[in-house]
């Protein structure tokens, strides 16, 4: 079975550009997470997507969006980069609907790098 | 407002010894507790998970413990191999977590392991 995917797996990007990043769930999976962890800190929520819709927000500016599409899979997008933006992100994913449980068992994928000059 | 703390921040330990890693929280109520573990560079795998009521859980080399009272857990790792070498992340789940809240994640502790 495979795992969470995500792309691109390194990104580098200048101030003021945006950036796109993508992740596909765990066939079956129909929620999806960003966490954003950058170096030497923990990680921090960004978003919530279940079944197509947003559930759930961290506590980050609105230059930080993201959508998921009717395949479950989601994108991240940044804009108008800043150099505190340049951490890893990471997408997860995890049962939701009817089957979501409250176990926090989320499964993650490998993360993308994103560097911004 | 809910925390988790984890201590200490970084270990550097040989080869085949033993180390407790520590986490405290503040997230009331809650449902479950997971410790995760970190390669660098990688995403967190789920080493294991409790339940408020639970005092224990192993998973081979790696046991949890919760003390739901003093609302500590620690992950012990007995006769540590190089492979251990990773952050180790405790997760507290919130009681309405499936209804639209958010996992409360530690800074987590960076294990070193040296031949």
């Amino acid at each position: 079975e495979a795992g969470v995917t995500q792309s691109p797996t390194h990104l580098i990007k200048t101030r003021g550009q945006q950036a796109t990043l993508r992740c596909s769930p765990i066939s079956g999976h129909t929620s999806v997470y960003w966490y954003q962890q950058a170096l030497g800190l923990g990680l921090q929520f960004l978003l919530w997507y279940d079944e197509g819709e947003e559930r759930n927000r961290g506590n980050f500016p609105p230059r930080f969006s993201g959508r998921q599409f009717p395949n479950y899979s989601s994108e991240l997008n940044v804009n108008a980069l800043e150099l505190e933006d340049s951490a890893l992100y990471l997408c997860a994913s995890s049962y939701g609907g009817p089957r979501i449980s409250n176990t926090g068992e989320l499964f993650f994928g490998e993360g993308s790098r994103l560097t911004v000059l | 407002k809910n925390q988790v703390e984890q201590s200490p921040q970084s270990l550097i330990i040989l080869e085949g010894k033993n180390c407790t890693l520590q986490c405290n929280y503040t997230v009331s109520p809650f449902s479950n507790l997971r410790w995760y573990k970190q390669d660098t560079g990688r995403g967190p795998v789920s080493l294991t998970i409790m339940t408020f009521s639970e005092n224990t859980k192993s998973n081979g080399r790696y046991t949890a413990t919760l003390d739901a009272d003093t609302k500590q857990s620690s992950l012990h790792i007995t006769a540590s191999q190089l492979s251990d070498s990773a952050s180790y992340i405790c997760v507290v789940i919130p009681q309405f977590y499936n209804q639209g809240g958010k996992l409360i994640f530690g800074q987590g502790t960076e294990l070193s392991v040296k031949p």
